[in-house]
């Protein structure tokens, strides 16, 4: 019953260093995001994929990549970590109808950028 | 841009309380759905409602849309101390990203 699968779950990076979120689901899901969860602020959508190959911005996708190789994976690169994106991120997947199908949520990954 | 709100931010009550927390737009969606998240874990669905006036029950929670499909409002009847959390609304429209509310942080004491 492994669902959505994020690692790490705990890392702490130095300024400029740059690091990659893995993020798997085994549904067959064609959707798949990246959110942040900040204090006060809900969550937040960084990048999302409608499908293998597919990706396109969300509300705040500044210095964070992804590339989507396989229905399965969506990793999340940070690409020269700022203290600024110290936070809770979570990787999700639905069917394709996202207007009104379930989100399934990973347990979240706690980054901590000194 | 789509926001939600919601209130109260922050809820404390005693046990076998009940209590309402809102979730509220200026903008329409198609559906909206209520998350809850406990300390370590993501979110988990609770329930989605798409009609104007809709109410489901889940046990001891009551949910409804509102008619113009712009606000919802969770109702806990009897709180527990396991409905403890922090509980989300998500508003969505077809073929578009869910846009989710800042929370309800509810802690329910013994």
């Amino acid at each position: 019953n492994a669902g959505v699968t994020q690692t790490p779950k705990f890392q702490v990076l130095k300024t400029g260093q740059s690091m990659t979120l893995q993020c798997a689901q085994d549904m067959n899901h064609e959707y798949m995001s990246w959110y942040r969860q900040d204090p006060g602020m809900g969550l937040r959508l960084i990048h999302y994929s409608v499908g293998a190959g597919i990706t396109d911005q969300g509300e705040v996708p500044n210095g964070y990549n992804v590339s989507r190789s396989t229905t399965e994976d969506f990793p999340l690169r940070l690409l020269s970590a700022a203290p600024s994106q110290t936070s809770v991120y979570f990787c999700a997947s639905s069917p394709i109808d996202r207007g009104g199908n379930t989100i399934y949520f990973g347990e979240g990954s706690w980054l901590t950028v000194v | 841009t789509q926001l939600l709100e919601q209130s109260p931010q922050f809820l404390s009550i005693q046990e076998g309380e009940n209590l309402t927390v809102y979730c509220n737009s200026s903008s329409v969606f198609s559906s909206l759905q209520w998350y809850r998240q406990e300390p370590g874990e993501g979110p988990v669905l609770l329930v989605t409602v798409v009609t104007g006036g809709e109410v489901k029950k889940l046990k001891r929670l009551t949910f409804q849309f509102g008619d113009a499909r712009k606000d919802s409002s969770l109702h806990i009847t009897a709180a527990q101390t396991g409905d403890t959390g922090l509980y989300l609304c998500a508003g969505g429209n077809y073929g578009q990203n869910f846009v989710f509310g800042p929370g309800t942080r509810l802690s329910v004491l013994p």
